[in-house]
């Protein structure tokens, strides 16, 4: 069965520090990997995916995450910190088993300080 | 490209009755569509699969009778909360998926149901 595991239901930072967002997944073969964004009250909006490609995705707003095979690991950071970052990140890995399903970690709030 | 809308984005309904949620692909034509729940301050649960033409796959603990999902066309999906209860009260979501990228999920803004 798959995974997502998301380290740290809550992560701090100071306005123009480094994001650092953990998630590791558990898959018996090769996934595809996502990495969303989700503002309250709203949907989720996609930052950036993994798909077999480059194992470095860059995504939109500054974000970017690396793929690692050897660790199961697809951290999502970000440079610098901006106040508009501040929201709940998902990680998700989607597998076609007889069907497309997708399994979601359980989130991370971001908090960004002035 | 790649919208998804939902309608409506909040209702409230009194137990006992129906509620029905509708999920549009506006600009590309989905052959899978996804609803998932989300309970406050959690994750998003997959509550069932739906394909355009034919039954809808529900997960392990979903009651089918009780949320009703349609498929009729390659952009329409609906789901319908039957005999409403204030435990159905959750933020439903749902995203579609294009057939031949059909691993690429596009999110509806959401629905806040609140059952009185």
């Amino acid at each position: 069965a798959q995974s997502v595991t998301q380290l740290g239901s809550h992560v701090s930072v100071s306005e123009g520090a480094l994001v650092l967002l953990r998630c590791n997944y558990s898959s018996s073969v090769p996934p595809y990997l996502f990495w969303y964004v989700q503002y309250p009250n709203q949907g989720l909006q996609l930052l950036l995916k993994y798909t077999s490609a480059a194992t470095l995705v860059k995504g939109i707003n500054g974000f970017e995450a690396e793929f690692k095979k050897s660790e199961t690991s697809f951290h999502l950071t970000k440079p610098s910190a901006h106040m508009s970052d501040a929201a709940e990140y998902f990680c998700a890995v989607t597998r076609n088993t007889g069907g497309f399903k997708t399994i979601f970690g359980a989130g991370t709030r971001l908090f960004v300080k002035a | 490209g790649a919208v998804v809308s939902q309608h409506p984005s909040w209702v409230i309904c009194k137990s006992g009755t129906s509620v029905k949620i509708e999920c549009r692909s506006l600009d590309f034509q989905a052959t899978t569509m996804f609803w998932y729940r989300q309970f406050p301050k959690q994750s998003l649960m997959l509550m069932a699969t739906s394909n355009e033409g034919s039954k809808a796959t529900y997960e392990q603990g979903v009651e089918k009778d009780k949320f009703l999902i349609n498929h009729a066309s390659l952009t329409l999906s609906t789901l319908t909360v039957t005999s409403a209860h204030p435990e159905d009260s959750s933020f439903y979501i749902c995203s579609a998926g294009r057939f031949e990228r059909v691993y690429e999920q596009y999110f509806g803004p959401g629905t806040r149901l609140t059952v009185t």
